[in-house]
């Protein structure tokens, strides 16, 4: 079955860039109408939706995040990444990638990864 | 941005006992609403998506229920592996997608 598996950084110093790759295993990143989608969870804020992406390449993002989230597509190794710039401690935070399925127009997210704990720290 | 608020916060329950967990939007989000079960160290799993209907392989003592403003998550005989964090999400047209700040389910 399909499983999703972040990997990156798991410390990063403040000002700096998080970067983080979410591999799809199982099948392929392109089959059916999904976005990829990133959120975190952290103490302070709970759970936050970061962003999503499709295989085509269009984004939407959470406006609190917008001007320092950047994600894409790489079809051909079957990820999907994220990079947040200018990171402080508050970014501080569980990252979880998901698939973000859709039934009729019914959207939800069905599939997790197991979630990648970043700090931010010096 | 929409906020989503769960009461309440934490409960306390026995096996057996029948869970009920409240969201309710900031606006109308029509039936966009899903719930999500979520044990420590794990990732969230999906529940139930558009208010009511069950995901594959969830049992049938978890439903939902409401539309516009108000829904409600019900677990009929709480389950030993019930015991964890239930979150609700809406998925109504424009992002954010924001979640409750969770209802954790704990043993009495």
């Amino acid at each position: 079955q399909v499983e999703l598996q972040e990997s990156g950084p798991g410390l990063v110093k403040p000002s700096q860039t998080l970067s983080l790759t979410c591999t799809v295993s199982g099948g392929s990143i392109s089959s059916g109408s999904y976005y990829w989608s990133w959120i975190r969870q952290s103490a302070g804020k709970g759970l936050e939706w970061i962003g999503h992406i499709d295989t085509s390449g269009s984004t939407n993002y959470n406006p609190s995040l917008k001007s320092r989230v950047t994600i894409s597509v790489d079809t051909s190794k079957n990820q999907f990444s994220l990079k947040l710039t200018s990171v402080t401690a508050p970014d501080t935070a569980v990252y979880f990638c998901a698939r973000d399925s859709n039934n009729w127009s019914s959207y939800y997210f069905d599939l997790w990864g197991r979630g990648t704990l970043v700090t931010v720290s010096s | 941005d929409i906020q989503m608020t769960q009461s309440p916060s934490s409960l306390s329950a026995s096996v057996g006992d029948r869970v009920t967990i409240t969201c309710r939007a900031s606006q109308s989000i029509s039936y966009y609403l899903n719930w999500y079960q979520q044990t420590p160290g794990r990732a969230p799993k999906l529940l139930i998506y558009a208010a009511s209907t069950l995901q594959s392989g969830v049992p049938s003592r978890f439903s939902g229920s409401g539309s516009g403003t108000d829904f409600t998550l019900t677990i009929s005989s709480l389950q030993p592996e019930d015991f964890a964090t239930y979150y609700c999400q809406q998925r109504y047209a424009i992002p954010p997608y924001t979640f409750g700040q969770g209802t954790k389910v704990e043993i009495k």
